[in-house]
Parts: structure tokens; C-alpha cells; sequence
């Protein structure tokens, strides 16, 4: 498709268990970001890819979340021991030249329900 | 401190008016500053970018920059109902890397 593609769009999922969204990006964007949003806040940055390479994963808040993209296209989020507060959108964005110089474009998120 | 400030909100203005949206960050080597409009229950969409001080206009909107005072505003003219939404202020992360803090938004209902 044209956009950055998400799946699932909506996962429910109990305390504890573990938990994978997809990303697949614009073709031809080096360039893959993750962040998550709450309501009411705006997107968290979680993690930022050039390539296959995390560029910065210090957005990640604990180890229970990780992150790849082994070819340096699709991206995979996952999440160990998922826990009631991981509850929010996720949101990947990909961009051709990068976030500073140029636009993010985002998908329409995957909203993840810890129960 | 946050990296992004915004006033949350809401901002309502009638349709027609000048809505006028805020945004401070607190890193002074930022160099790219954008704003993102977001519909609820949909995305961010990029609507504006600015990387220099000063004023840039692209239609209906007008990005202001001010790295002195580390400050940066949207205005809209002619207000549409079209335009209630959240906006959201982006700045590049420290010494600009190649990401993006976000503020918390500020949602805007233009009356008709």
C-alpha cells in the first residue's frame, strides 16, 4: 500500500501475556519510528530506526519492551509481561530523510488493551 | 522539565476568528520545529515545519519561531470547523538527532 501499514489495529490481551505489532512502513523509508500515546497526551517516543540498526532505543521504559527490523524494512514491537499500564496506541511513522528534516508519516496505530 | 510544553487546552474560537497555538521546548540546540494536526481517533499529519526564526505562511496558517526565548506558535486565519482537532507541537530531540518529542496538544474547536 501507499501509507505505513499496522497490525492488528486493536489487540486485547490479559496482564502478563506477551504481545507483537507489525510495522510496514513506506517503501523506501530508511527511516521507521515508534512512539505510543495515551489519551490525552501526545506520542511518546519509544525507539528509531536507520535501517536495521536501533539509531535510539531510549525511549523504550523498561527491558520488557524490544524492538527490530531485521531487514530494514517491516518492524516488529514486542512486549514481555505485558502489564494494565502498556495500555495505549501505538503509533509507527516512517520518513524518507528523517525526522529533522523531514516529515514523519504515521500509521493508524495499534491500540494495545491490557486487561 | 518536558522537552515540549503546550496549553492542553481546550482553545475554542468562532469560525472566522484567529486561533493562536502555543508551544515552549527546553532544548536550546534544537533545530527543526514542527506542528502535527490530529483528527480524533485518527494520526498526526504534518501541517507545518520551521527551522529558522521568524514567520512562515502556507495558506491559511502561520508558523512563528523565536530560538531566544526557545518558543514557537501556529496561527490560524479564517478559522474552518474543519480545523478543530488537536494540534501537536514537535521539536527535534537534543543536539538534532534524527527524532522527535512531542507536547502534550492542544485541542481546538472552532464554533460555527
Amino acid at each position: 500500500g501507499a501509507g505505513v501499514s499496522q497490525t492488528p489495529s486493536n489487540k486485547v490481551t490479559e496482564k502478563g501475556k506477551y504481545v507483537e505489532l507489525r510495522c510496514d512502513p513506506i517503501s523506501g523509508h530508511t527511516a521507521l519510528y515508534w512512539y505510543r500515546q495515551s489519551l490525552g497526551q501526545g506520542p511518546e517516543f519509544l525507539i528509531y530506526f536507520q535501517g536495521t540498526g536501533a539509531a535510539d532505543d531510549s525511549g523504550l521504559p523498561n527491558d520488557r519492551f524490544f524492538a527490530v527490523r531485521p531487514e530494514g524494512s517491516v518492524s516488529t514491537l514486542k512486549i514481555q509481561r505485558t502489564e494494565r499500564g502498556d495500555s495505549a496506541v501505538y503509533l509507527c511513522a516512517s520518513s524518507f530523510q528523517g525526522a529533522s528534516t523531514g516529515e514523519l508519516f504515521f500509521g493508524e496505530g495499534s491500540r494495545l488493551t491490557v486487561l | 522539565q518536558k522537552e515540549v510544553e503546550q496549553n492542553s487546552g481546550p482553545l475554542s474560537v468562532p469560525e472566522g476568528a484567529i486561533a493562536s497555538l502555543n508551544c515552549t521546548y527546553s532544548d536550546r540546540v534544537s533545530q527543526s520545529f514542527f506542528w502535527y494536526r490530529q483528527y480524533s481517533g485518527k494520526s498526526p499529519e504534518l501541517i507545518m515545519s520551521i527551522y529558522s526564526n521568524g514567520d512562515k505562511e502556507d495558506g491559511r496558517f502561520t508558523a512563528q519561531l523565536n530560538k531566544a526565548s526557545q518558543y514557537v506558535s501556529l496561527l490560524i486565519r479564517d478559522s474552518q470547523p474543519s480545523d478543530s482537532a488537536t494540534y501537536l507541537c514537535a521539536v527535534n530531540a537534543k543536539g538534532g538527532a534524527n527524532n522527535l518529542f512531542f507536547g502534550t496538544g492542544t485541542r481546538l474547536t472552532v464554533i460555527p
